[in-house]
């Protein structure tokens, strides 16, 4: 089945260890979102790429980066991670011109 | 005020019963979609709705775009439904989804 995958699921890392998250998705879909979410709040959209052009939200930290090296996968990379950036991270994508968005399962990063 | 409101916050209910859950809105749409996410889970995008209504099982959800209001309904409700439900709309103008606050169902047995 066509769908959005996110590896890993859980995943730990130290305080100041460059992590990376990666999603793949098999939809042909050219727009890619990584969001963060805390607990019990919504989740926040980090960027997004049309295509190829990447597209970075005003409030993203810094230390927040990704990458797109095909349409198929879409890498976030957290260059080093504080305390503060454990949370869920959800990898959605959609087509452009249709508003309807495919959400992966998400990876929920431990910062220890 | 929040551009996207849910109502309840928090609703917990007895299995079988009828559930709404309802989101309204302030700005201009293209479609509004309604998710589930289970504790520590990823999100699952129930329905998409730019006009009148869609059913999916016991679920069902309609849109009134001159009201800027939206429910979600689940018909004879269990346990396993129980989880957080998400408003979220797409604006006209760009990719953003706005985000409602979310509504925690609990359905007890």
């Amino acid at each position: 089945d066509a769908m959005v995958i996110q590896n890993p699921r859980y995943q730990v890392t130290q305080f100041g260890k460059p992590v990376t998250l990666s999603c793949s998705q098999t939809l042909n879909h050219n727009v890619m979102y990584w969001y963060q979410q805390k607990s019990s709040q919504a989740p926040k959209l980090l960027f997004h790429y049309y295509d190829k052009d990447f597209n970075n939200e005003a409030d993203t930290p810094d230390n927040f980066q990704s990458r797109r090296p095909n349409t198929s996968f879409c890498f976030l990379d957290i260059r080093s991670p504080g305390l503060g950036d454990a949370a869920m991270y959800l990898c959605a994508t959609s087509r452009d011109g249709t508003p309807r968005r495919y959400f992966g399962p998400g990876t929920r990063l431990t910062v220890t | 005020k929040n551009e996207v409101e849910q109502s309840p916050q928090n609703l917990t209910a007895q299995e079988g019963e009828f559930i709404t859950i309802n989101c309204s809105y302030s700005v201009g749409i293209s479609a509004l979609h309604w998710l589930q996410q289970h504790p520590g889970g990823g999100i699952v995008s129930l329905f998409m709705l730019s006009s009148g209504k869609k059913k999916h099982g016991r679920l069902i959800a309609t849109i009134n775009i001159q009201e800027k209001h939206s429910s979600l309904h689940i018909t004879a409700s269990h346990p396993r439904d129980s989880a957080v439900y998400i408003c979220a709309v797409r604006m006209d103008s760009n990719y953003q989804l706005i985000w409602g606050a979310g509504t925690k169902l609990i359905i007890k047995p």
